[in-house]
């Protein structure tokens, strides 16, 4: 079946720090793969997205690229801001009843 | 402003108790789902619906059961909570049809069974 894996523990780093959080997945067929944001003490919501191989998502400054030959999704943002402390989750869809496998989700603590 | 709300932020219930956990989104949408969130484990599947009065199991359905009466809302339904229902659990909803359609979600409800 379909799953996600991200990289293993919290994420901590200093503001304007370069952030990147590791995602690989496993798929039958052609998934779509999204990373959603769960700020503290709100619901998840789409940070990016992208349908297909060698898409590039990209939003707030994040970015993450489809790579089917690795099969990754990893995001990354170039310096990171206090206010991007939240907890990360990598994801992806085969299209049935638009169902979604996550990963684990990594903490990230941005510190001033 | 689309929105999904779910009828409480903290809920306490004690063993045995049947707990119902309610969630209404006002986007006409036709996909809902439950996640249950646990440290560790990430978010996992305990039961979607693609239409009213229709349900398919998730990933964990086990000691859960769930309605859809109107398009709006779906409702969570513990029969006999246990201590093991303790979770933050998850609402969201998204478009149905062909595509791959963002899910909205609320903001959860925080459960703990004594």
């Amino acid at each position: 079946g379909n799953s996600v894996t991200q990289m293993e523990g919290p994420v901590t780093l200093s503001e304007e720090a370069f952030l990147t959080i590791n995602c690989t997945y496993t798929a039958t067929g052609y998934p779509s793969l999204f990373w959603y944001v769960q700020y503290p003490g709100e619901g998840l919501q789409l940070l990016l997205k992208a349908t297909k191989a060698d898409d590039k998502g990209s939003n707030k400054g994040f970015e993450a690229t489809y790579r089917k030959e690795t099969t990754s999704f990893h995001l990354e943002k170039g310096s990171v801001q206090v206010s991007d402390s939240a907890v990360y989750f990598c994801a992806l869809s085969d299209g049935g009843n638009n169902r979604l496998a996550f990963g684990k989700g990594n903490q990230v603590v941005v510190i001033p | 402003d689309v929105k999904v709300t779910q009828s409480s932020r903290y809920l306490v219930k004690r063993t045995g108790e049947k707990v119902f956990l309610e969630c209404v989104q006002d986007m006409d949408h036709e996909n809902m789902f439950w996640y249950r969130q646990d440290p560790g484990l990430g978010l996992r599947l305990i039961y979607f619906s693609y239409d009213v009065k229709m349900k398919e199991k998730g990933d964990i359905p086990e000691g859960y059961s769930v309605s859809r009466e109107k398009k709006e809302r779906f409702s969570l339904i513990l029969e006999s909570a246990s201590t093991n229902q303790t979770s933050m659990y998850l609402c969201a909803s998204s478009l149905g049809g062909q595509g791959i359609n963002e899910q909205f979600f609320g903001p959860g409800t925080r459960l703990t069974v004594l």
